[in-house]
């Protein structure tokens, strides 16, 4: 199957820090999707990238479609407690549209 | 609206058991997924279903067997349980039209 690797695994910051995370694969993506998780829950979707190239915002959080279409970037300017949890980088795969593929997570540890 | 819902939210088997998930969706989604999560590891694709009466075999579908005889509903079942197949296991549903995914909250299943 396709990998996704995410990194950093895990990071630890302060209240009002900014956060980057990113995600790579081997092979092209043609959509790219980012979830966050909170303990004992399913994953939410953030954000939904579709062009290569493509800059997208919710909020405090903007994605980018990386222009090689084998990377996605995730950042969170201005960190706050709620934002602790797991992100995830998805997408599916590239000969059948519906066969997803989820990084591994960025765990966010937020100090206030 | 409900969303996406699990049944039950937790179990204990021993090796040998059957079980039977359920997860039911009232947005009228045409896909449905069932998907496990490891400690450390993002989601992993089992069986999903684009249809009513379809399932299709996703990337870790050994050991579980599927059913979607409604549209609402999609059933994942452990016909002798192993405990390989200690995990959490998610539901999703999507319109046939978008990769954006639904989560259910999650069934935690222990395997003795």
């Amino acid at each position: 199957g396709q990998q996704l690797n995410q990194s950093p695994q895990s990071m630890f910051i302060q209240e009002g820090e900014d956060v980057s995370m990113n995600c790579t694969s081997s092979s092209i993506f043609n959509t790219w999707l980012w979830y966050k998780q909170e303990p004992g829950e399913g994953p939410v979707l953030l954000i939904a990238l579709y062009k290569a190239g493509e800059l997208t915002s919710n909020g405090r959080l903007t994605a980018q479609f990386g222009i090689t279409r084998k990377d996605s970037f995730l950042n969170i300017s201005a960190s706050i407690p709620s934002d602790v949890g797991i992100y995830f980088c998805a997408g599916p795969g590239e000969y059948n549209f519906n066969k997803f593929y989820f990084g591994s997570g960025t765990k966010l540890n937020v100090k206030p | 609206n409900a969303g996406v819902t699990q049944t039950p939210k937790f179990r204990v088997l021993k090796t040998g058991q059957s079980m039977t998930l359920l997860c039911a969706q009232d947005m009228n989604h045409e896909y449905m997924y069932w998907y496990r999560q490891d400690p450390g590891m993002g989601l992993r694709l089992i069986h999903y279903s684009v249809g009513e009466g379809t399932t299709a075999k996703g990337e870790v579908p050994d050991g579980y067997n599927v059913s979607r005889l409604k549209k609402q509903n999609f059933l994942l079942g452990l016909e002798s349980a192993a405990p390989s197949q200690t995990s959490v296991y998610f539901c999703a549903s999507s319109y046939s039209v978008s990769p954006e995914q639904f989560f259910g909250p999650g069934t935690r299943l222990t395997v003795l």
